[in-house]
């Protein structure tokens, strides 16, 4: 079955500094595969999305991920974090549903 | 255009009630999914609705249903509650176009339900 593997349960970052969120990814083919974040309360929203080509993905508030085939992963990048940045990211494979990772919480420190 | 909206928000039952959570899509959207969020099993997959069909299945007892209206608002269902069923509850509706492998699936703020 397909699946993801976040092997961070809890990142914590200060407020400028660079972030980065490690995803793993076990399937066949080429996976389609997202980046969501879940802020307190809130449902998921979608930060980028990969389905082929361009490896390197941008994604909405200044995220990115790179997918690497080598590695089996697909790590979301952001260059300099804001607090508002403080929420929960999962990264998720899509076969005809979403199977997501467990989460990674983000804790933003001033 | 207006999101995904789900009703009720917060919602507290006891063991061995039932218990219906309403999901109205995006409009023009013809696919529901819903899916359990818990602490200890994180986020997974319940089923998806597709014109007033359930098109996929997750891994969850009967006891959890759901159905789909003609105007594609869907509606599930839990039967006799356990304690274990305390979560929050998502809906994402879809365009679903026909023929289309992946349609990008939109997510409401979610029921939170909590069972004593």
């Amino acid at each position: 079955a397909q699946s993801v593997t976040q092997p961070d349960i809890h990142i914590t970052v200060s407020e400028g500094a660079s972030l980065e969120l490690r995803c793993n990814y076990s399937y066949g083919a080429t996976p389609y595969l997202f980046w969501y974040v879940q802020s307190p309360g809130q449902g998921l929203q979608l930060l980028l999305k990969y389905f082929s080509g361009d490896t390197l993905v941008q994604g909405i508030k200044g995220f990115e991920a790179e997918f690497k085939r080598s590695q089996s992963s697909f790590n979301l990048r952001k260059p300099s974090v804001h607090w508002s940045d403080a929420a929960e990211y999962f990264c998720a494979v899509y076969d005809y549903k979403l199977s997501f990772g467990a989460g990674t919480t983000v804790t933003v420190r001033a | 255009k207006a999101g995904v909206t789900q009703t009720p928000r917060y919602l507290i039952k006891t063991r061995g009630q039932q218990v219906t959570l309403s999901c109205s899509p995006i409009s023009g959207h013809r696919s529901v999914s819903w899916y359990q969020q818990t602490p200890g099993q994180g986020l997974q997959f319940l089923f998806e609705y597709f014109s007033e069909t359930q098109r996929n299945k997750g891994n969850f007892p009967g006891r959890f249903s759901g159905r789909q209206f003609s105007n594609s608002r869907s509606e599930m269902n839990v039967s006799t509650l356990e304690l274990g069923d305390s979560a929050l509850y998502l809906c994402a509706s879809s365009l679903s176009f026909r023929g289309a492998y992946y349609n990008e699936q939109f997510f409401g703020p979610g029921t939170r339900l909590t069972v004593l």
